[in-house]
């Protein structure tokens, strides 16, 4: 069964570091979103990718944050200069239709910021 | 706005007993998605059901049954004779269909305990 691949699965940075989390979406896939949970609340959506361009961004995508599919295979999450408190569980998801057949979430990074 | 309430926190049941979890949503649309998943221990989000707004069956998958009520904006979820496997923290999320980009709002969770 297709899945979708997330890497790391931890990752441990220090404060003002740069952080790339991988995604590989499910291959037929045309929608991507990225999720944040911080330890202990709920899922907050962050962004949606769609025809190589956020559709959608969250009040948390701040400039820190930005998206890239670079090779279309790949969907990756970038923080700049990462903040004790974006440590946090980040899920990738796909989807092939919007809003239509369930998002597809990857197993999830846990982004740890010291 | 769209919002989705799960007001029960944290749930402890014993083995056998059989438990509701509550989920109540807002939306202004009238094509809309809702969605169960259950995030076990291990971090992993795992896809229960879907079901569209127009689609007000109930539907019983083995132990687990959903109850979708447009007119109490509800979709309830209950575990019939629990298991301590079912152990989880339970999320109920929406999806507006014609909203752009399909995202996926979730509620604060609910997390069930099931003791031997």
């Amino acid at each position: 069964e297709p899945e979708v691949t997330q890497t790391p699965s931890h990752q441990v940075t220090q404060m003002g570091q740069e952080v790339i989390l991988r995604c590989v979406p499910i291959s037929n896939h045309l929608y991507f979103y990225w999720y944040r949970q911080i330890l202990g609340q709920k899922v907050e959506f962050l962004v949606s990718f769609y025809n190589n361009e956020i559709s959608e961004k969250s009040e948390i995508f701040d400039d820190q944050f930005s998206v890239e599919r670079p090779d279309g295979s790949n969907f990756t999450l970038k923080i700049r200069s990462t903040k004790l408190e974006d440590s946090a569980m980040y899920f990738c998801a796909s989807m092939t239709d919007r809003g239509g057949p369930e998002a597809f979430f990857g197993q999830g990074t846990r982004l740890t910021v010291v | 706005a769209q919002k989705v309430t799960q007001a029960q926190t944290e749930i402890s049941v014993v083995e056998k007993e059989d438990v509701t979890l509550d989920c109540v949503y807002e939306t202004r649309d009238t094509t809309y998605y809702l969605f169960w998943y259950k995030q076990p221990p291990s971090g992993e989000l795992v896809f229960l059901i879907r079901r569209n707004s127009f689609d007000e069956q109930n539907e019983i998958s083995g132990r687990y049954s959903w109850n979708f009520q447009k007119s109490t904006s509800s979709f309830n979820f209950t575990i019939t004779a629990s298991q301590v496997v079912d152990s989880a923290v339970y999320f109920c999320a929406l999806s507006e269909v014609y909203y752009q980009g399909g995202k996926l709002i979730f509620g604060q969770g609910t997390e069930l305990s099931v003791k031997p």
